[in-house]
This record gives C-alpha cells, structure tokens and sequence, in this order.
C-alpha cells in the first residue's frame, strides 16, 4: 500500500496570513487530487495535477506537482475564515483507486 | 439534483445486527466506491465497482459485503455489527480509476 505523508496535521492561523500544506510519498503517481472536506459533507475535489512539475492556481490557492510525481503542495495566499476545513491529498495509481493522505485541519481565525 | 446519495445519513443500531447502506450516481460514472472515514478523518477505501465487477477489495471483514444491481447503484450491507464497526461510510463515484471522485456526503453509522 502506497502512503502519503500529509504535514502539517493541524494548522491555525490569522486571517490574512499564509499557509501550505505538504504531501509526500516515495511512489510515483499518475495524477495527484485535492480535496476539501467540510463537517457533515464529503470531500468536494479542489484540482487534479498530472504533470510534474505543474502548477494550477484556483483564485488564492496554488497546487503544485513535484517534477518526479511523488510529492504536492497546496498554498493559500492571504487566508480567511472561509478556507476553514479539512484538506485531503489523494494519489492515483492506475486500478489501485486512489490513496488518501490523512488529512490538514485548517482554521483560520478572523 | 444530488449526484452521490446515500441513505441513511445517520445509522444507530446495537451490535450483532445487520444493516444496509444504499448508494446511488446520476453522474454516468463507470466506477463506484465505498470508504470508511474514521474518528480522527482517515479516509481508508473498502471497496470499488467497475461496470459490476468488484476490482478492489481491501483487507475489510467479510461481514461486509458491497452489492451492485447496476452501473449506478452500490450497496453496503453489514452483517453482525461490532462496535469498531462505528464510523462515517462515505460512497463516491468517477468516470474511472485516477479519475475526479464525486462524494456523497456520508452515513454516520454509531453501534451502541
């Protein structure tokens, strides 16, 4: 079983302020998801990046794939309440479904 | 219109009982799933239907059990309960494996 490595667990911070989110494995998968998963919801898909080495921006969050497919990251710009919520990073690797990090709690303060 | 729903939402019930979860996708998707999440938010999958063949099957007990009546329905039925058994089951659905999943918003399933 591959596993992802998600850091950090928990997180809160000022709104305004900066943040990212770290996921990490030693597999390579064919695309890499994020997540965002509010109390009493499923998780509801953010993006899917494919390349290494790309990057998608998505208004204040930036999602990046590691040049080798092994690694992501997600970076909220100037945070508000509003992002508050539990953001999951899931790999693919072909008829294997996909493999959940164990998640970031975040809580942005007002 | 809802594109995963499950029922119930909430499920309390005493050990030793069975019980079915019901899933369903007005998505189209080829492939369906089910995901047990955990009390500290672990989403861990249990099961995956393609076109009606069960591709995965993680190290679950066989009390439990998914059914497949067709592309858009996944069942869940549970056979005697235990109490390691309380969690929140999530179903999901996607075009394919790798592909975009879609989630229904849980059943909170709670053995007394």
């Amino acid at each position: 079983t591959q596993l992802l490595e998600q850091s950090p667990q928990f997180l809160s911070i000022q709104e305004g302020e900066n943040l990212t989110v770290y996921c990490n494995s030693s597999s390579v998968f064919s695309s890499l998801q994020w997540y965002r998963q509010e109390p009493g919801e499923g998780p509801v898909l953010l993006v899917t990046v494919v390349t290494g080495g790309e990057v998608k921006k998505l208004k204040r969050l930036t999602f990046q794939f590691g040049d080798a497919r092994k690694d992501s990251s997600l970076h909220i710009t100037a945070a508000q309440p509003g992002d508050t919520g539990l953001y999951l990073c899931a790999g693919a690797r072909g008829a294997d479904g996909l493999t959940f990090g164990k998640g970031t709690h975040l809580i942005i303060q007002p | 219109d809802t594109a995963v729903s499950q029922t119930p939402k909430y499920l309390v019930t005493q050990m030793g009982n069975d019980k079915s979860i019901k899933c369903e996708q007005n998505l189209g998707h080829d492939t369906m799933y089910w995901y047990k999440q955990d009390s500290k938010k672990f989403l861990k999958i249990m099961f995956s239907y393609n076109n009606k063949e069960l591709i995965i099957n993680e190290t679950v007990p066989n009390r439990f059990s998914p059914k497949s009546p067709d592309k858009a329905h996944l069942n869940l039925h549970i056979n005697s309960l235990e109490l390691g058994d309380s969690a929140v089951y999530f179903c999901a659905s996607s075009q394919g494996f790798g592909w975009a999943q879609h989630f229904g918003d849980g059943t909170r399933l709670s053995i007394l």
